[in-house]
């Protein structure tokens, strides 16, 4: 069984338009995360949720947002896409809000045209 | 400035080859992990330090936490074409609850 489980792992869209990533954490973990991977390979922090509230949420655009339905569901809106965009997306867990032991997703690609 | 600075940023060497890759901060290390990213795949957890001096091993791979917990050295004995790929260093630094993370080392093994 896959631990954290995002899809799509490919996304292929054209500027403007709206799209979600999802991500499904079977570890019963408390907290989850989204980050994003540039091109030099290096991760950001986008937002953490731990039991459903919110507890991070760097500066990124107001286009991008978290919406967690429950502890093991981290879903990622992301409103009038921009070429920007393009990335690798990652989402994690950990046991707690503490960040010890993180296991990550494999990752979604998303590259806007 | 890069809070997690990791080195070499990339690192070629021939099979059979003992590696370092190390990850330095300024400041104190509350629990440092290593990463290992196969190319176009997802990070995939390799082991985590909490203790000054604290030293793991996980197959051919050893990773040891400095006494001052500002550095962690992840070394590599007789490596093989599977330990290729990105090396990633995370940790919460100086007690702050945001991760962060060095900016990975590429790691290729040549036959």
């Amino acid at each position: 069984d896959t631990a954290v489980s995002q899809t799509p792992k490919y996304l292929v869209t054209q500027m403007g338009n709206d799209k979600s990533i999802k991500c499904e954490q079977n570890l019963g973990h408390d907290t989850m995360y989204w980050y994003k991977q540039d091109s030099k390979k290096f991760l950001k922090i986008m937002f953490s949720y731990n039991n459903k509230e919110l507890i991070i949420n760097e500066t990124v655009p107001n286009r991008f947002s978290p919406k967690s339905p429950d502890k093991a569901h981290l879903n990622l809106h992301i409103n009038s896409l921009e070429l920007g965009d393009s990335a690798v997306y990652f989402c994690a867990s950990s046991p707690d809000a503490v960040g010890y032991g993180y296991t990550f997703g494999s990752g979604t690609r998303l590259t806007v045209v | 400035s890069q809070e997690l600075e990791q080195s070499p940023q990339s690192l070629i060497v021939q099979e059979g080859k003992n590696l370092t890759i190390n990850c330095t901060s300024s400041k104190t290390l509350y629990g440092l992990y290593w990463y290992k990213q196969k190319y176009g795949e997802g990070l995939i957890f390799l082991m985590m330090l909490q203790k000054g001096g604290e030293e793991k091993s996980h197959e051919k791979i050893t990773a040891k936490l400095d006494e001052k917990k500002q550095q962690s050295s992840l070394h590599i004995t007789a490596s093989q074409p599977s330990h290729a790929g990105i090396y990633l260093c995370g940790a919460d630094i100086g007690g702050s609850y945001i991760p962060t993370f060095g900016r990975g080392t590429s790691l290729i093994v040549h036959p």
